[in-house]
């Protein structure tokens, strides 16, 4: 299994709602990732899992909040998002953390309304 | 922290004929860059890497070539091909420990048949 699988691949969201996007992956990789994709621009890092633990946070407000549950799961929980928050939540896998190599998913198409 | 950009925000090729996409760098220190190719609707897609320490490196159809004199690189496309038509962005490892991906700005590629 050489790929990144991210549910739901479109969300629709109430400003007041709590939702998660999944992130899994079977190839063993030992950081994961957190990508924001705004149309028209390139990705944007959030956060950094390494092993499990979260290595970087890149001032993301804590609206999102991120989870790693062993080493092939990523979550990440939205609560309380703003309808700028809409944009494309891309997930990415790769060896290690600074290891070449890196995986993408499709991505969840999130809209706040 | 790293900044990776693109000189052409939009290229547009006759099928067959061959693209060059282009992108600089800041950090002379970067010693990593990968190529990605968006299509509509998906993650970034690996395409080819280069280390620091070539200034060419072949691929199906695709060279990059690196000049670290200039910081610049460079994705050339032979006999481009509809399906090619995406978003390219370049990328390189930033951050205190190489383990940031960062984006440049992409080019939106347009094959005309």
């Amino acid at each position: 299994d050489t790929e990144v699988t991210q549910t739901p691949k479109h969300l629709v969201m109430g400003m007041t709602n709590k939702k998660s996007l999944k992130c899994e992956q079977h190839m063993g990789h030992r950081a994961m990732y957190w990508y924001k994709q705004k149309a028209k621009k390139p990705p944007e890092l959030m956060f950094v899992y390494s092993y499990e633990k979260l290595s970087i946070n890149e001032s993301v407000p804590s609206r999102f909040s991120p989870e790693c549950p062993n080493s092939s799961l990523l979550n990440l929980h939205l609560h309380a998002l703003q309808p700028e928050d809409s944009a494309l939540y891309l997930c990415a896998s790769s060896q290690g953390p600074g290891l070449y190599g890196y995986t993408f998913g499709s991505g969840t198409r999130l809209t706040v309304v | 922290g790293e900044s990776v950009g693109l000189h052409l925000p939009t290229l547009s090729v006759q099928e067959g004929d061959n693209s060059i996409i282009n992108c600089a760098y800041s950090n002379s220190a970067s010693d990593y860059f990968i190529w990605y190719k968006q299509e509509s609707g998906k993650g970034p897609q690996f395409i080819i890497d280069i280390r620091s320490n070539m200034d060419k490196r072949q691929g199906q159809r695709v060279t990059v070539l690196l000049n670290k004199t200039v910081k610049h690189l460079s994705l050339q496309i032979a006999a481009t091909q509809p399906g090619d038509s995406a978003v390219y962005f370049c990328a390189t490892l930033d951050g205190e420990y190489g383990n940031k991906l960062v984006f440049g700005a992409g080019t939106i590629l347009r094959v005309k048949s």
